[in-house]
């Protein structure tokens, strides 16, 4: 069974700082793992994804998470946080395998952010 | 290039009474997800369409159930409705069928959702 923790349910950072939101999985097989971003009233946005090769991948709006199998982490992180950041961020994990089909979430981490 | 569209965007039901979601997937997609969004939770995968068959299924009661039609769009349906359905309904589409394997992909894409009230 595939899981996945969020720590933190709100994070609030000011304008300008670094951005960090913490996401741990639990897989038994190697994990395909999805940043998905959520503004108010509207469905999730795809940030970035991490299947295979490069363990550090780039998403948009200079969104950045690394892959961290020792770790069994994939933080997302932003140097700098713009007003427009601010919505809930959602990490889910899914599996390589056959039959591997169903996206599993965490609860999701809102970001506040302090001009 | 259109996205993944849902219909309706609102919805207001009474307990008891049945419900029907609609999804039409991103262009060239062949596969849809439903999930259930409560309030201040992740969603909740509730099944996958492929070939017009329901392919996975999460832990969901029997009242729901979903069809995919010959043109990939889907429908979920959710018989007997209680006060704890009322939910956002997310639609995700995807290309995870037979052929080329550079063409299969895990990723899914979302559309904005249907809210679903039930007083």
């Amino acid at each position: 069974a595939q899981s996945v923790t969020q720590l933190g349910s709100h994070v609030s950072v000011s304008e300008g700082a670094l951005v960090l939101l913490r996401c741990n999985y639990s897989s038994s097989v190697p994990p395909y793992l999805f940043w998905y971003v959520q503004y108010p009233n509207q469905g999730l946005q795809l940030l970035l994804k991490y299947t295979t090769g490069a363990t550090l991948v780039k998403g948009i709006n200079g969104f950045e998470a690394e892959f961290k199998k020792s770790e069994t982490s994939f933080h997302l992180t932003k140097p700098s946080a713009h007003m427009s950041d601010a919505a809930e961020y959602f990490c889910a994990v899914t599996y390589s395998g056959a039959g591997s089909y169903q996206l599993t979430f965490g609860k999701g981490t809102k970001l506040s952010v302090i001009p | 290039d259109a996205g993944v569209t849902q219909s309706p965007t609102h919805l207001i039901k009474t307990r008891g009474q049945q419900v029907t979601l609609r999804c039409s997937p991103k262009s060239g997609h062949d596969t849809v997800s439903w999930y259930q969004q409560a309030l201040g939770q992740g969603p909740q995968f509730i099944f996958q369409y492929y070939e017009e068959e329901e392919r996975q299924r999460g832990n969901f009661p029997d009242r729901f159930s979903g069809h995919q039609f010959p043109n990939y769009s889907s429908e979920l349906n959710v018989n007997a409705l209680l006060l704890g359905d009322s939910a956002l309904y997310l639609c995700a589409s995807s290309l995870v069928g037979a052929g080329s394997r550079a063409g299969r992909s895990n990723i899914q894409y979302f559309g904005a959702g249907t809210r679903l009230s039930v007083l």
